[in-house]
Formats: C-alpha cells, structure tokens, sequence
C-alpha cells in the first residue's frame, strides 16, 4: 500500500533558526514523484518541488533545500534562516501508481515561525 | 497572470439546498481536479477530469457532481448539502501528457462552504 508519513504535527521555532520538516513514504513503484506543498493561512496550497524517484540530487532554492534518499524512502525538507512568513502548513505527497495523476497526501506539518 | 480562480470565495448554503461552485483557469491545462479540505486535513480527492474524460473517485458521495463544459471552466455541484459537507473546495489543474508525467497541481484559493 501507498502511504505518505509526516509524523511531525506541529513545528514551532523562533525566527532565523533552521527547520526540518519530515516525510517518509511508502510504496511499490520503480517509478514516482514527490512533491512538497506549502498551504499558508490563507488556504491556497501553493507547490514547491517535485522529484521523481531517479533524481536523488539533493535540491536548494534559497533558504529551502530537500534531501531525498531512497535508501530510506525519505524526502525531508529544510528552512535554513526561518522568517514568519514561513509560518504554514506543510504537506508532503507522492504519485498514485494505479491511477493517473492523483496524489498520496501526508498530514501536514503546521509550522510555527515565532518572532 | 495565469491562474486558478474560485468563485465564490466564501459560500453559505441551508441544510439541503442545491450549491455550486466553480472554477476557472487560464492555464489552458486540461486536467482539473476538484479536492475537499476539512480542517487540519489533508486534502481529498473527490473527482477528476482528464480533458473531458470525468473520474470519480470510489469514496467520493453520489451528493457531489461535476461538470467541465469547456477546457477552462469546471463546476462542482453539491445536491443536497449535509452539515458534514462544510469544508474547503479546492480546485486545481495540471498538465498532462500521455503517460504519467504528473505535472505539479496549480491550485485556486478554495471556496470556504459553510452549510447551516
């Protein structure tokens, strides 16, 4: 079975420390994509990265970097330098192997960005 | 810019009076989904349409319907509201090409459904 673990529920860090926000997955595909959505107060989930399961480069887009392993079906996500602004729910997600286009969703880690 | 837009943003319906929702891109995507996000949930996927090809999802209530009647517009129609019915609607495109390339999901900001 499919399944996306994000056993953080609630993150909660002042300003300008680092985070790391979890996800372990579980599946049986050779084949599959990863995603990382970030859903803030104001409710629209707004994407962030998608890496399919050949691609193990570790990404960096400014402060936000995703270290992706296989070895351990893990594909964790990092704000160095926390802001505020950062303050959302984060959802990790995987690609449905026996359908098109649907997506295995995580919980949800809320992170909480104090001043 | 391109986008995802739904309207209403805000929708307030009585216990089993008929509500749509809609939703509009301009991403000339032609895959749209349409979720249900209750609170401190995940989203849930109710149904999709690939193209004009529409696809239910097994658990998704027979209360709940949709129509695409063109590559940018997509409606969700709710039946007959039930008080477990208030949530967030999201809806979302992506782009696909043959086979599974699964694109990222371009969301609108939701409809907030409260039902009385």
């Amino acid at each position: 079975a499919q399944k996306v673990t994000q056993a953080q529920t609630e993150i909660s860090v002042v300003e300008k420390e680092d985070v790391t926000l979890d996800c372990v997955y579980e599946t049986r595909d050779t084949t599959y994509y990863l995603f990382w959505y970030k859903q803030p107060p104001s409710g629209e989930l707004v994407f962030l990265i998608r890496r399919n399961s050949f691609d193990e480069q570790n990404e960096i887009s400014g402060r936000y970097s995703w270290n992706f392993q296989k070895s351990t079906s893990s594909f964790n996500f990092t704000i160095t330098a926390s802001q505020v602004v950062d303050s959302a729910v984060y959802f990790c997600a995987l690609s449905r192997g026996d359908s098109n286009y649907q997506l295995i969703w995580g919980a949800g880690t809320k992170l909480i960005i104090k001043p | 810019d391109a986008m995802v837009i739904q309207n209403p943003r805000y929708q307030v319906t009585q216990f089993g009076k008929p509500v749509t929702l809609s939703c509009s891109q301009t991403l000339n995507h032609n895959v749209m989904y349409w979720y249900q996000q209750k609170s401190s949930q995940a989203p849930k996927l109710l149904f999709h349409y690939y193209d004009k090809d529409f696809n239910n999802e097994a658990d998704t209530p027979d209360n709940f319907q949709s129509r695409r009647p063109n590559t940018s517009f997509c409606f969700l129609d709710i039946r007959s509201p039930g008080l477990g019915d208030a949530a967030m609607y999201l809806c979302a495109t992506s782009r696909e090409v043959a086979g599974k390339s699964y694109n990222e999901q371009f969301f609108g900001p939701g409809t907030r459904l409260t039902v009385l």
